[in-house]
């Protein structure tokens, strides 16, 4: 089945840019939906969002202007920037698949998780 | 922002019991646009329901979802020691959001 594994420093300075990588394994990037979705330490899940093959996005609205997810099909890849970091960046990294039945969607791989933590 | 509110926040049992988790939703959702997941510490999350009450490849049966509009329950029968773990909803009406958790411990 589909493997993800996230990639990326795991400490980024304040006012600087995160970038992260997420590497897609058994399976083929093209006609699906990817996500990054990010979880504080100690607290709950928080949808980043998300990127077809085609180039589609989607971002949360609460991130969005400091948001950029991008996607390098011959890699099987898509990425994750956000600008101007703070320690409220400081998080759990996933990327996850988007799956679909009819109208539904939803998050049915992850990877493990890499942990970012935004400090001078 | 569509929210959604869980409870309780802690859920304390014993094995053999049954579990019942709630996830109120700032407005309707229908009834397909809800999802659960179970995580379990140090772990990544991991979907078990989708369309409100659809199981995901694999899950065992002792999961149930149930609900449409703006209320939704997640109800384990019978609680195995490997399901005690932190339970999150997860709307995708509007774009997506979860909820805060319920952490189910063992009592």
């Amino acid at each position: 089945q589909v493997q993800l594994q996230e990639s990326g420093p795991g400490l980024v300075r304040p006012s600087e840019t995160l970038s992260l990588t997420c590497n897609v394994s058994n399976g083929a990037i093209k006609s699906q939906y990817w996500s990054w979705i990010r979880q504080p330490p100690g607290k709950g899940l928080e949808y980043i969002g998300y990127i077809h093959h085609n180039g589609i996005t989607n971002y949360n609205p609460s991130l969005k202007s400091r948001v950029t997810i991008s996607v390098d099909t011959s890699k099987n890849q898509f990425s994750l920037k956000v600008t101007s970091v703070t320690a409220a960046d400081t998080a759990l990294y996933y990327c996850a698949r988007v799956g679909s039945v009819t109208t539904s969607t939803f998050f049915d791989h992850w990877g493990q998780g890499i942990l970012v933590t935004v400090s001078s | 922002e569509i929210v959604l509110t869980q409870s309780p926040a802690t859920l304390s049992l014993s094995p053999g019991e049954r579990a019942t988790l709630s996830c109120r939703a700032s407005q309707s959702l229908s009834s397909s646009y809800l999802s659960w997941y179970q995580q379990k510490l140090g772990q990544a999350p991991r979907l078990l329901i989708y369309g409100a009450s659809t199981r995901a490849t694999g899950i065992p049966a002792r999961f149930s979802g149930s609900g449409s509009g703006t209320d939704f329950t997640l109800t384990i029968s019978s609680l195995q020691p490997e399901d005690f773990a932190v339970y999150y909803c997860q709307q995708d009406y509007l774009s997506y959001t979860f909820g805060q958790g319920t952490k189910l411990e063992i009592k």
